[in-house]
């Protein structure tokens, strides 16, 4: 079945630097778009970043623009997030969450699998 | 980008009650709207998309419906199980934004 896992969170200092990875197994990730969601402490979900299954797209959320870059080595069945210029803002559990395949079409959008996820903490 | 509004935020109820949860977008996002449902401490899960496709494995109680801005989740009756929190996603634009959740909780 399909296996998500997280690690790389932690404590960080304001301006600080993370790389989080996702380790992918039970399906073809290069063939699947992959997403990071995060979710701050008591709070709703916040989409983060998508690539596409090829690494040839990726998209952000405005907030993180400029700061966070979303990667996958598919040899390694691996998503990373780098994150830059952490602020406190970004304190949350980061999911990684792969594409949607139903029985007839695939839906990259759609997070169809997650993770558990990896608490980072940008604090002082 | 585009805002969703998740409506009631709780929503408290009885098992065996019928459940409607509202979902309304800041503009037309045609029937690209998913519905995820997350439990305490869990990760979310992937419950409908397209508005009113049931991800595989989820039980027929469960529907949506809606097109454009205003869309619905219906939970027939409501069992112990289905006491947690619901959100909603639009995936007609990039970037992708969330609704701020509604929780159902036990009456």
């Amino acid at each position: 079945q399909v296996q998500l896992v997280e690690s790389g969170g932690g404590v960080v200092q304001p301006g600080g630097s993370l790389r989080l990875s996702c380790a992918a197994s039970g399906f073809t990730f290069n063939t699947y778009a992959m997403h990071w969601v995060r979710q701050a402490p008591g709070k709703g979900l916040d989409w983060v970043a998508a690539i596409w299954f090829d690494g040839n797209n990726k998209y952000y959320a405005g907030s993180v623009q400029g700061r966070f870059t979303i990667s996958r080595d598919n040899s390694k069945n691996t998503l990373y997030l780098q994150m830059h210029s952490l602020r406190a803002e970004d304190t949350a559990v980061y999911y990684c969450a792969s594409g949607f395949c139903s029985d007839v079409s695939c839906y990259a959008e759609v997070q169809g699998s997650w993770g558990q996820g990896t608490l980072v903490t940008v604090s002082s | 980008e585009i805002v969703l509004t998740q409506s009631p935020a709780t929503l408290s109820l009885s098992p065996g009650e019928r459940a409607t949860l509202s979902c309304r977008a800041s503009q037309s996002v045609s029937s690209y709207l998913v519905w995820y449902q997350q439990k305490p401490g869990q990760a979310p899960r992937l419950l409908m998309y397209d508005a009113s496709n049931r991800a595989t494995g989820i039980p027929a109680r469960f529907s949506g419906s809606g097109s454009g801005t205003d869309f619905t989740l219906t939970i027939s009756s409501l069992e112990p199980e289905d006491f947690a929190v619901y959100h909603c996603q639009q995936r007609r634009y990039w970037p992708l934004t969330f609704g701020g959740g509604t929780k159902v909780e036990i009456k």
